[in-house]
């Protein structure tokens, strides 16, 4: 079994609809969780980035935690065409001097007009 | 500020060569870590250096392997490349190994 857990679609939704993405984990340890986002043939953007349960929220992006059901997710408000990428989730322990992030396989959206 | 970059872009090997990839990370970025990307696979973490220290190695043979310089640009090296090593390498900056790590759009690297 993997330590991340994440559906990889591909999850397709019309223009200006919310989107949901999850992952679960199996490591009581994780403590800080991040949103990346994807586009073909580029490096992972950092999308949001939190310590421990609860939620926080960025224009049309809110990332929630909750920790008792080892569960992360990311929504999407009002979702565009240039929302289209694959959104990785990924995630840490606490420090121990290093930084090593487990991904989730990432999930591909495809936002149509 | 400039992101982080990496050279080169795209690298076409032969099996049996070694291949060096660079990362230059944030100005005044200290951490650098390495991840591979594969479709079957995924992202999966390769190694960290801060302050020119190894300090954390992911499950990968010891044909890979990396260095940081002072000014905290990294460098990852692949000796006597396989095919199943072809993927996207992805180098990842930040401040210190507590921080929120920021990636470069990485080098895809085919191994033939």
């Amino acid at each position: 079994q993997k330590e991340v857990e994440q559906d990889p679609g591909p999850l397709s939704v019309p223009e200006g609809a919310i989107v949901s993405l999850n992952c679960t984990y199996s490591n009581s340890a994780f403590q800080y969780f991040m949103w990346y986002r994807q586009y073909s043939r580029k490096g992972p953007e950092l999308l949001m980035y939190t310590y421990s349960s609860g939620n926080k929220e960025d224009g049309r992006f809110t990332a929630q935690v909750d920790k008792s059901s080892k569960y992360i997710s990311l929504f999407i408000r009002d979702s565009q065409p240039s929302d289209s990428a694959t959104y990785l989730c990924a995630m840490r322990g606490l420090s121990g001097g290093y930084n090593k992030l487990i991904f989730g396989a990432g999930t591909r959206l495809a936002v149509h007009p | 500020k400039a992101g982080v970059t990496q050279t080169p872009r795209y690298l076409i090997k032969t099996r049996g060569q070694q291949v060096t990839l660079s990362c230059s990370p944030i100005s005044g970025h200290r951490s650098v870590s390495w991840y591979q990307q594969t479709p079957g696979q995924g992202l999966q973490f390769l190694f960290e250096y801060f302050s020119e220290t190894q300090r954390n190695k992911g499950n990968f043979p010891g044909r890979f392997s990396g260095r940081q310089f002072s000014n905290s640009r990294s460098e990852m090296n692949v000796s006597t490349l396989e095919l199943g090593d072809s993927a996207l390498y992805l180098c990842a900056s930040s401040l210190g190994t507590e921080n929120e790590q920021y990636f470069g759009p990485g080098t895809r690297l085919t191994v033939t």
